[in-house]
This record gives C-alpha cells, sequence and structure tokens, in this order.
C-alpha cells in the first residue's frame, strides 16, 4: 500500500464547476499537507500549506485536512480553463523532516470552456 | 525575493555517459535544498537532500550523486548514465518549511 494515495483521474468539468480532489494517507506522522499545482513540463507551484486538520482558505481554493480519516481534499472554486493541470498532493512528518515530502501521483484535471 | 533557477532544462545523452545538473536559488541564506525526481506517470520521489554546504543525505541507493560546493548552489551528478535514470529533475528549496520547486530539468537517457 502506498503511503499516499491519489486518484490520477483524469477529471474533466466544465467552466464555472467547482472541482474536488482527493488524497489519502497511511502514515499517522504527517502533520504538515500541501498541494501543488503543475503545468505540463513545468516545475510544481505551491498552492496551499496547511498544519493539522481544518480548512484554510485562498481565494478560488479551500484545502481540508481531516487527520482522524487521514483524508485531505482540495476544492477549486468557479473553475477556469487556466486551472486545467495537474494536481498533486504532498505531505510530511515536519521537523528536520519538513522538506521531505511524500506526493500523491497527480490527479489531471481539465477544465474545458 | 526568492528564485531558483535549474540547467540545462533539457538535455539527450547516451547511456554510459556522465550527467550534471544544477541549481542556484536567490534572495535567500541558508536554505535546505532537495533533488527529486518525477518519472513518466509516477509522484515525485527525494532523491537527495542537504541542510548546509558539503552535507548530503541520500534517500534511496542510486546510479546518482549529489553536492553542495556552495551556500546556494547544489548539484546533481552521474558518473555513469543508465537508461532508468530517465526523467523529470526538479530542484527544490525551503527555509520555513514551505517547498518551492524550480522549472526541472528533463533528461531522457538513449
Amino acid at each position: 500500500q502506498k503511503e499516499v494515495e491519489q486518484d490520477p483521474g483524469p477529471l474533466s468539468v466544465p467552466e464555472g464547476a467547482i472541482v474536488s480532489l482527493n488524497c489519502t494517507y497511511s502514515n499517522s506522522a504527517f502533520q504538515y499537507f500541501m498541494w501543488y499545482r503543475q503545468y505540463s513540463r513545468k516545475g510544481p507551484e505551491l498552492l496551499m500549506y496547511t498544519y493539522s486538520s481544518g480548512n484554510k482558505e485562498d481565494g478560488r481554493f479551500t484545502a481540508q485536512v481531516d487527520k482522524s480519516s487521514k483524508y485531505i481534499s482540495l476544492f477549486i472554486r468557479d473553475s477556469q480553463p487556466s486551472d486545467s493541470a495537474t494536481y498533486l498532493c504532498a505531505m510530511s512528518a515536519g521537523g528536520t523532516s519538513y522538506g521531505k515530502l511524500t506526493f500523491g501521483q497527480g490527479t489531471i484535471l481539465t477544465v474545458h470552456p | 525575493s526568492q528564485t531558483i533557477h535549474q540547467w540545462p532544462a533539457t538535455l539527450v545523452q547516451p547511456v554510459g555517459s556522465p550527467l550534471s545538473l544544477e541549481c542556484t536559488v536567490e534572495g535567500t541564506s541558508n536554505p535546505n535544498l532537495y533533488w527529486y525526481r518525477q518519472a513518466a506517470g509516477r509522484g515525485l520521489q527525494l532523491l537527495f537532500y542537504s541542510v548546509g554546504i558539503g552535507q548530503i543525505s541520500s534517500e534511496v541507493p542510486q546510479n546518482l550523486s549529489a553536492s553542495r560546493p556552495q551556500d546556494r548552489q547544489f548539484i546533481l551528478s552521474s558518473k555513469k548514465l543508465l537508461l532508468s535514470d530517465s526523467g523529470f529533475y526538479l530542484c527544490a528549496w525551503s527555509v520555513t518549511g514551505e517547498l518551492f520547486f524550480g522549472e526541472g530539468s528533463r533528461l531522457t537517457v538513449l
């Protein structure tokens, strides 16, 4: 079993839809949770960075962490064609391991006009 | 603001040839530096990380090595490339816990 599971999709939605992206994990030591957006042939771009359980909102993006269920989500409101990319969840135990991330496989998202 | 540069962006190398990928970070001091690899259809895998000059930790046994000759410079090397070394190599830096990636170097070994 992988430490981090992420449905690779692909996911296709119409412009303006609400998108829900999810990851599950098995390592209880994970404390820091991140979402990255990666355009084709580019490096990943950090979208959201959260610690512990709860919600965090930034513009059209909301990150949700449920540590009791070992489940994290990213919601995109009013999705745009420019949101079409691969979305990667990542997590770490923090402390001296804070840059040592375990990634999900990534979900390919297409938002069509 | 901080920036990270990687080069070359793309390279095609024959099996058995050497490799050198370079990464530099600007606008910050004493960052932690990382090399990740992204193989086709797979997530990112941590290869090496460094907390300071000359300090390298390897996460997976492999044909590659890393060095940090200066505070903001990180180099990934190989003496003899294998077909399995093909992939997208990403340098990253961190100071406060958030990890920021460069644009990547795409390596094809033929």
